[in-house]
């Protein structure tokens, strides 16, 4: 089955540059998504790649999608400490014609002022 | 924010038990998802339904069952609440198959002692 994996923390300056990596192993990814968990509260979407892409930018956020790798990876410009949360990946295909994604386990960032 | 309620939103129950936690949406989505969050395992699905009375089973369903009488209420039943069903669930609601718009509930965090 799928597989997405992620490291479980991060911990960065404020004001420097955050990159989340992610791995996954299902070669029929259709969508990679990044989405973001404040404490206590659910997952909201930060952004979302289609698999031929390989460079999705919004605003601070900057998202590279190597195919060949299976690589895919979330950057964070001039972080701040409202960044502080877990961040998860998640990819999915068209299995049934669901598009359900898996999801990895999160990584902690941890923004220091 | 959608419009998506979990309720309730903290629960404590004895094993065996039998606990319904119910998910309400207001947006008319046409698909809904239930996920359980543990540390370590990130998030995984447990059952979701793509309209009225039709659902399926997700990777962990074993001890759970479903129930979608109308579009708005998407209910999640524990027959017989175990240790291992201690998690937060979350709802998912999705126009659409795919998650691109994909909007999570605030959680239910349930304890079984």
């Amino acid at each position: 089955g799928e597989d997405v994996e992620q490291s479980l923390f991060l911990s960065v300056r404020e004001g420097d540059s955050s990159v989340i990596n992610c791995t996954y192993t299902d070669s029929s990814s259709t969508y990679l998504y990044w989405y973001k968990q404040e404490p206590g509260a659910g997952l909201q979407l930060l952004t979302y790649i289609f698999s031929n892409m390989d460079m999705k930018q919004d605003q601070r956020l900057t998202v590279l999608l190597n195919k060949k790798d299976k690589h895919l990876s979330l950057r964070i410009a001039d972080t701040q400490t409202g960044d502080s949360a877990i961040y998860f990946c998640a990819e999915s295909e068209a299995s049934g014609g669901s598009y359900i994604p898996t999801f990895g386990r999160g990584t902690s960032l941890i923004v220091h002022p | 924010d959608a419009g998506i309620t979990q309720s309730p939103r903290h629960k404590v129950t004895e094993t065996g038990t039998p606990v319904t936690l119910r998910c309400h949406q207001t947006e008319n989505h046409r698909y809904m998802y239930w996920y359980r969050q543990d540390p370590g395992h990130g998030l995984r699905l447990i059952h979701y339904s793509y309209g009225v009375k039709d659902t399926d089973k997700g990777e962990v369903s074993d001890g759970y069952s479903v129930s979608r009488s109308k579009t708005e209420d998407f209910l999640l039943t524990l027959e017989s609440a175990t240790s291992s069903q201690t998690s937060v669930y979350f709802c998912a609601i999705t126009p659409g198959v795919g998650f691109t718009e994909a909007f999570f509930g605030q959680g239910t965090r349930l304890t079984v002692v």
